[in-house]
């Protein structure tokens, strides 16, 4: 199947400091790719949806000016999350759609832990 | 009505079993349908795709689509302690393009 890497795999960071994830697809284009959040032992939150060269479309009750999406290319996004407090601290999940087949494979997702 | 049902579980099998896996959506017009495999603090990974009403086999897994009556399920053959893990079904939304989940079954396979 499709790769998807995600950088990092984990991060701790500092309450009011930013973060940024990036999500890359390896072997294959992708025009759309997505962001997850998942609290353990709870269900997949889809964020956002980012499409190469237009601006992200965000799920309702997600805060766009603190959840920021650039999709530059056809095999990379990245997530910054801005202001981090620690109600942040989750895994955030990337995920990227195989064009022809619309087939969505999933990054190893990144850890953040915000002291 | 949930877009997407799965049974919770946990469903618990022995090793060697057949494990199987049931989901119903509620999009009469979706097109495009996939299982995921989630271990415990990983991401999930794609199993099977399935678009055709029918069988669809990939090694020990097969998954089948019945349109008519909006169900699609995962059958695992020879299960093995290392199946265990959360299921997710999810349907290609008609409507938004996006993937709806369901909210996953535990499979427990036991030596």
């Amino acid at each position: 199947g499709a790769v998807v890497s995600q950088h990092p795999s984990r991060v701790i960071c500092k309450s009011g400091t930013s973060v940024k994830i990036e999500c890359r697809s390896l072997d294959f284009q992708a025009t759309t790719m997505f962001w997850y959040r998942q609290f353990p032992k709870q269900s997949l939150m889809l964020m956002a949806t980012s499409n190469e060269g237009s601006k992200a479309t965000y799920e309702q009750g997600v805060e766009k000016d603190k959840f920021l999406i650039n999709h530059a290319s056809l095999t990379l996004s990245t997530l910054t999350v801005t202001s981090a407090h620690p109600e942040d601290s989750s895994f955030y999940i990337c995920s990227a759609r195989e064009n022809l087949r619309n087939e969505q494979y999933f990054g190893p997702g990144t850890r953040l832990t915000v002291t | 009505q949930k877009e997407v049902e799965q049974n919770s579980g946990p469903l618990s099998v022995p090793e060697g079993a057949i494990a199987s896996l049931n989901c119903t959506y509620s999009d009469r017009v979706s097109q495009s349908f996939f299982w995921y495999r989630q271990y415990s603090g990983k991401s999930p990974e794609l199993i099977m795709s399935i678009y055709s009403n029918g069988d669809k086999e990939d090694g020990r897994f097969t998954a089948q689509l019945n349109k008519a009556s909006q169900y699609v399920s995962l059958l695992i053959r020879d299960s093995q302690p290392s199946d265990s893990a959360t299921y997710l079904c999810a349907v290609l939304s008609s409507n938004t393009g996006k993937l709806i989940f369901g909210q996953g079954t535990t499979l427990q396979v036991k030596p």
